[in-house]
């Protein structure tokens, strides 16, 4: 069965820093896509960033990257010059077929001023 | 654009009733999905529907089901409601151009059943 681990319960840094958060996942399959998602206390589930697992290219969003590295199984998010609002519960999430997204346990970000 | 839309916002039932989850997908979006984030268990997948049809299921017992209607809106009804069923209930929608199109997701419905 496919599973992604997010190590990292809660993490807190303060506004403008730069923070990574790190994600792995197990699956024997070559073609699959990960997900990072927000979730603000609002609840609203929202797409940060993708990455397809064919591309070698690391993909960006403005102030968002993640660094994947296939090889090791790991994803991780990195959020450059952190803003209040961007406090959030962070999931990872892997992809690899049938629709099913298969979610972390999150990591509880918060931005402090 | 609208996005996905989820009603009621809340729901308060009692243990044994059926409780009825409404999802409006995205415009265009004809795949339909339905998360379950309990306290403690994460998320974790329900239901997809697409074009009308379930076309794949989670590790959950029957008395979870649902159905998709022909402008692709979704219901998610669960019955004989147990404590336990007390969570927020995500509903995604997607296009389905392949097998892992990126989901879009609702603000939820907060179920609690007591």
């Amino acid at each position: 069965a496919q599973t992604v681990t997010q190590s990292q319960p809660e993490m807190s840094v303060q506004e403008a820093e730069t923070v990574t958060l790190s994600c792995t996942y197990d699956t024997s399959e070559n073609n699959y896509y990960l997900f990072w998602y927000k979730q603000p206390p609002s609840r609203q589930m929202i797409l940060v960033i993708r990455q397809e697992a064919y591309k070698q290219q690391n993909a960006t969003e403005n102030r968002f990257s993640v660094n994947f590295q296939k090889a090791a199984k790991s994803f991780s998010l990195k959020i450059s010059d952190s803003q209040l609002g961007d406090t959030a519960m962070y999931f990872c999430a892997f992809n690899q077929g049938a629709q099913k997204l298969v979610f972390g346990q999150g990591t509880r970000l918060t931005i402090n001023p | 654009e609208a996005g996905v839309t989820q009603s009621p916002t809340h729901l308060i039932k009692t243990r044994g009733q059926q409780a009825t989850l409404r999802c409006s997908p995205i415009s265009g979006h004809t795949s339909v999905y339905w998360y379950q984030q309990a306290l403690g268990l994460g998320l974790q997948f329900l239901l997809w529907y697409d074009e009308g049809e379930e076309r794949n299921r989670g590790n959950f017992p029957p008395r979870f089901s649902g159905r998709q209607f022909p402008n692709y809106s979704s219901e998610l009804n669960v019955n004989a409601l147990e404590l336990e069923d007390s969570a927020l209930y995500l509903c995604a929608s997607s296009l389905y151009l392949s097998p892992t199109d990126t989901q879009y997701f609702g603000p939820g419905t907060r179920l609690t059943v007591l």
